[in-house]
C-alpha cells in the first residue's frame, strides 16, 4: 500500500503567517491528491482536489501544488478559524490512504 | 443540500456485531459511491472500504477482510456498516462520506461513536 507521509505533525502559528503543509507519498502517485481540514468533533471537509483546485466554499488563501510524490498544503494568511487538523489522502490503487495529519495551533 | 445522516452512538461487547447506518438525501443516490471511514479516539483517519450503490459492489480494506460488510437499500436511500467480532481496537467514530466520482470524499457524515468495552 502506498503510504503518505505529512510533516510537521504539528506546528504553531499566529493569525496572518503563512502556513506550509507537506504529503509525501511512498511511491509516485498517477492519481490526484486531495486535502481535508477537521475540527475537533467534527468530520473531516474537503478543501483541495485534483492537488490544486478550490473544492466549492473554501477561501482562497488555501491552495495546494505538486506532483509525483511531493504534495504541498499552503494557507496564505491563517485565520483564526484555521486552526484545526489537515489530512492529505489518495487513491492511486487500494487502500485509499490518508496522512498521518498536521494539527495547526495558536501560537 | 446534500446529506449523509447517520445512526446513533453503540456500545458493544467484544465479540459482538455493530450496525452503522447512513440515510442520504438530496441527490441521487446511486450515483455515487460510498466510502466507510474510521477514526480511532485521538488518532487519524482509516479507509474501511466503499460500496456502489448502484450494483453493491465493494471493496473492503484488507485489514477489515472477513469481518466487516458494506450493503445499502435503494428504497430508503440508506447504507449500512456491519462490523463483526469487534474488540476494543474497534472503538472508533465512523464516518460515512460520498465519493464525489473523482476518488475524494466531498460530503460526510457526521459520524457514529462506536465504543467497544466489556
Amino acid at each position: 500500500a502506498i503510504q503518505l507521509t505529512q510533516s510537521p505533525s504539528s506546528l504553531s502559528a499566529s493569525v496572518g503567517d503563512r502556513v506550509t503543509i507537506t504529503c509525501r507519498a511512498s511511491q509516485g502517485l498517477s492519481s490526484p491528491l486531495a486535502w481535508y481540514q477537521q475540527r475537533p468533533g467534527k468530520p473531516p471537509n474537503l478543501l483541495i482536489y485534483h492537488v490544486s483546485s478550490l473544492a466549492s466554499g473554501v477561501p482562497s488563501r488555501f491552495s495546494g501544488s505538486g506532483s509525483g510524490t511531493d504534495f504541498t498544503l499552503t494557507i496564505s494568511s491563517l485565520q483564526p478559524e484555521d486552526f484545526a487538523t489537515y489530512y492529505c489522502q489518495h487513491f492511486n490503487t487500494y487502500p485509499l490512504t490518508f496522512g498521518g495529519g498536521t494539527k495547526v495551533e495558536i501560537k | 443540500q446534500v446529506q449523509l445522516v447517520q445512526s446513533g452512538a453503540e456500545v458493544k461487547k467484544p465479540g459482538a456485531s455493530v450496525r452503522v447506518s447512513c440515510k442520504a438525501s438530496e441527490y441521487p443516490f446511486t450515483g455515487y459511491y460510498l466510502h466507510w471511514v474510521r477514526q480511532a479516539p485521538g488518532q487519524g483517519l482509516e479507509w474501511v472500504g466503499w460500496i456502489n450503490p448502484n450494483n453493491g459492489d465493494t471493496t473492503y480494506a484488507q485489514k477489515f477482510q472477513g469481518r466487516v460488510t458494506m450493503t445499502t437499500d435503494t428504497s430508503i436511500t440508506t447504507a449500512y456498516l456491519d462490523l463483526h467480532k469487534v474488540t476494543s481496537d474497534d472503538t472508533a467514530v465512523y464516518y460515512c462520506a460520498r465519493d464525489s466520482s473523482r476518488r475524494d470524499c466531498d460530503y460526510w457524515g457526521q459520524g457514529t461513536l462506536v465504543t467497544v468495552s466489556s
